[in-house]
């Protein structure tokens, strides 16, 4: 098993572009997340997904789209990127409802925006 | 609101002691759980240990345990016989009902040689 990927681990875009930050995990998990990492303020949850096809905000999700269109793929997008996206960017995911589940991580995008 | 705090931003330790990494929590759930996280210089997150809120015994998983104190919302994280290989981001985490999830702002660890 993969467990949760990436896709792209690096990237450097221009203020005004856009991009699709992708995620895919190969475990089955209904739950999947994005958030976001900065120095001192740890990890903020932006969009997650509680299944295939549903959506809901985070703490920070003002400048971000998601969508889950297959259960095993979770999109994050940002349409007009702003230099206040530079960021490092981890998907998570978890199995389906139920006490103690632990989050699986994949291994973060690094994002620059210019 | 559940909220997540780790007071110790930095903190180092000398190669085969032991170090105790500081968390509080605030949650207003009778049901969750505390996790600790690593993350070293490669960005992956690891799962160290974790913690179900009804059990009382603290964990503990080789060199960590945790020092869990339910009234005070205290979960503290001690690693003992410090290796360079620990020298990382850690964070505390609280998971709650419906699979959600508030971290910490971390805490970086230095192993000293």
């Amino acid at each position: 098993n993969a467990g949760v990927t990436q896709t792209p681990k690096f990237r450097v875009l221009k203020t005004g572009q856009s991009m699709t930050l992708l995620c895919a995990q190969d475990m089955n998990h209904e739950y999947m997340y994005w958030y976001r990492q900065d120095p001192g303020m740890g990890l903020r949850l932006i969009h997650y997904s509680v299944g295939e096809g549903t959506t809901a905000k985070g703490e920070v999700p003002d400048g971000y789209n998601v969508s889950r269109l297959k259960k095993q793929n979770f999109l994050l997008g940002l349409e007009s990127a702003a230099p206040s996206q530079t960021s490092v960017y981890f998907c998570a995911s978890t199995p389906r409802l139920g006490l103690f589940n632990e989050q699986f991580f994949g291994p973060g995008t690094r994002l620059t925006v210019l | 609101a559940q909220t997540v705090t780790q007071s110790q931003p930095e903190m180092s330790v000398q190669e085969a002691e032991t170090v105790t990494l500081s968390c509080t929590y605030d949650t207003s759930e009778n049901n969750y759980y505390l996790f600790w996280y690593k993350q070293p210089p490669s960005r992956q997150m690891i799962l160290v240990i974790r913690q179900e809120a009804y059990k009382q015994q603290n964990a503990t998983e080789n060199r960590f345990s945790v020092n869990f104190q339910k009234a005070a919302k205290s979960f503290s994280l001690k690693i003992s016989d410090s290796q360079l290989g620990d020298t990382a981001m850690y964070f505390c985490a609280l998971g709650s009902p419906g699979n959600q999830f508030y971290f910490g702002t971390g805490t970086s660890l230095t192993v000293i040689p």
